[in-house]
């Protein structure tokens, strides 16, 4: 049972613009919320991440928002460059545990 | 070492044999989490240890899975009596204590094929 979806698999942007990736839960239990970036042959290193109290964390060309009650999160990346062109992968953790649930991540591509 | 380390690798196994997977956590983390991802999917949970207590194998997907961590550090996955749906990439995280907002890093993976 996926608890964190990613619903789309890839995404193209110009470099430059905003890219948005976006992540949907569904326990209201999860207390702390993260992205992965991963390039190929690569394991997945930690971007930002947001706990639930919060409905906003920024660090430096990275945002993310948290929608509580849509249970949805997301990614903003401003501008794009084309080293941002990698997996991306949501993760959340609830109190209870300790173990991260992933999405299946999104592919983002920025063209110059 | 500076990060965490994985081998072998890659790994390409025929069907029936056992396989090792270790890792090697970044030193003085006491957390350390096994995960894997199959192909197009997300990573999914297989254990995790926290200093001397008793580990979380709650992800393990059946009893051919089984790991192990020595002395606190090192690490062993072993799949016995691999199967086609145990290829995966197998990777080990680890963090500075439990989680609490620290951030858990990830090593490249093992790459595991069965044949």
């Amino acid at each position: 049972d996926q608890q964190v979806k990613q619903n789309s698999p890839s995404l193209s942007v110009q470099e430059g613009r905003i890219s948005i990736l976006n992540c949907d839960y569904t326990n209201s239990m999860f207390d702390y919320f993260l992205w992965y970036k991963k390039y190929p042959a690569e394991g997945p290193t930690f971007l930002i991440s947001i706990s639930s109290i919060k409905d906003k964390n920024e660090d430096g060309r990275f945002t993310v928002f948290l929608n509580k009650s849509a249970k949805h999160l997301s990614l903003h990346i401003v501008p794009s460059q084309p080293g941002d062109s990698a997996v991306y992968f949501c993760a959340a953790k609830s109190p209870s545990g300790y173990a991260l649930n992933f999405g299946k991540g999104t592919s983002l591509l920025v063209t110059p | 070492g500076a990060g965490v380390s994985q081998s072998p690798s890659n790994k390409v196994t025929e069907k029936g044999k056992d396989v090792e997977l270790r890792c090697d956590p970044i030193s003085g983390h006491t957390a350390l989490y096994w995960y894997r991802q199959s192909l197009g999917q997300g990573l999914e949970f297989l254990i995790y240890f926290q200093g001397n207590s008793a580990p979380d194998k709650s992800g393990l997907p059946s009893d051919r899975f089984s790991a192990e961590r020595t002395g606190g550090s090192v690490s062993t996955l072993t799949i016995q009596r691999t199967q086609q749906e145990d290829s995966a990439v197998y990777l080990c995280a680890s963090s500075a204590g439990g989680f609490s907002g620290n951030t858990i890093y990830f090593g490249e993976g093992s790459w595991l094929t069965v044949v």
